[in-house]
C-alpha cells in the first residue's frame, strides 16, 4: 500500500536554530499536508501544499511541494521552545479524502 | 474557522462498558469525517471513513459491530466503543474535512482507559 517515510525520527536543538524534516512517498499526491501535535491532542493543519513545485509559508513555517509530487519538506526558522511537538506529513488521496501520514517527526528544542 | 470540538477528552471505565465518543465540526459542515487511533508515540491509524447520511466504511482490521460510527447530520459524528476491555485503550481522534480537496481538521482527541 501507499506508504510515506519521514525524517528524521526525532531530532533535539537549540532554541534559535533552523530545522528541516522531509517526506517522501512511492505514490504521487495531489495533496500534501503539514499538522503539528502536542501532547494529548490533536493534530493541528500548518501548511497544505495543492501544486507541484509550490512553496507555501505560514510564519516561520515554509513548505515545498515537490515537484514530482513524491516529497515534500518543512522549514521551520529561528526555533522557539513551543515548537516542541510531533510534526507529520501527510498525502491526500483525492478520490477518498483519506490521508496517508508519515511516522512524525518528534522535535525538541533546548532553550 | 474549521474547528472540531471532540467530546469528551478522558474517559475512564470498567471493562463490559460502552462507551461513545462525539465529533462535531463547530463553524462548517463536514461531509466526511474519519475516525483514527494512535498508540504511544505512533502515528494515526485510521479506522473509519464516515459520510453523512451513509453507513461508514471500516478500514481492514477495524471491527464494525465493536466500532460503531453514526454521522447523523453534517455536524456530527459518534464512535460508540462497544463492551470495551482493556485492550481498546488507546487516544481517538476525529477529523471532519468540507469537501473536495479541503484538508481534514482534528478535534483534541478522546484518551480512553479501560480498568
Amino acid at each position: 500500500g501507499q506508504q510515506l517515510n519521514q525524517s528524521p525520527q526525532s531530532m533535539f536543538i537549540q532554541e534559535g536554530e533552523d530545522v528541516s524534516m522531509n517526506c517522501t512517498s512511492s505514490s504521487i499526491f495531489n495533496t500534501w499536508l503539514w499538522y503539528k501535535q502536542d501532547p494529548g491532542e490533536g493534530p493541528v493543519l500548518l501548511i497544505a501544499l495543492y501544486k507541484a513545485g509550490e512553496l507555501t509559508s505560514n510564519g516561520r513555517l515554509t513548505a515545498q511541494f515537490g515537484i514530482t509530487r513524491k516529497d515534500s519538506f518543512l522549514n521551520i526558522s529561528a526555533s522557539i521552545p513551543s515548537d516542541v511537538g510531533i510534526y507529520f506529513c501527510a498525502g491526500l488521496i483525492s478520490n477518498t479524502g483519506k490521508l496517508i501520514f508519515g511516522q512524525g517527526t518528534t522535535l525538541q528544542v533546548k532553550p | 474557522g474549521a474547528v472540531v470540538s471532540q467530546h469528551p477528552s478522558r474517559v475512564i471505565c470498567k471493562s463490559g462498558t460502552s462507551v461513545k465518543i462525539e465529533c462535531r465540526s463547530l463553524d462548517f459542515q463536514a461531509t466526511t469525517m474519519f475516525w483514527y487511533r494512535q498508540f504511544p508515540k505512533q502515528s494515526l491509524m485510521l479506522m473509519a471513513t464516515s459520510n453523512e447520511g451513509s453507513k461508514a466504511t471500516y478500514e481492514q482490521g477495524v471491527e464494525k459491530d465493536k466500532f460503531l460510527i453514526n454521522h447523523a447530520s453534517l455536524t456530527l459524528s459518534t464512535l460508540t466503543v462497544t463492551s470495551a476491555h482493556p485492550e481498546d485503550s488507546s487516544f481517538y481522534i476525529c477529523s471532519a474535512r468540507a469537501d473536495g480537496n479541503q484538508p481534514q481538521h482534528f478535534g483534541d482527541g478522546t484518551r480512553l482507559s479501560i480498568l
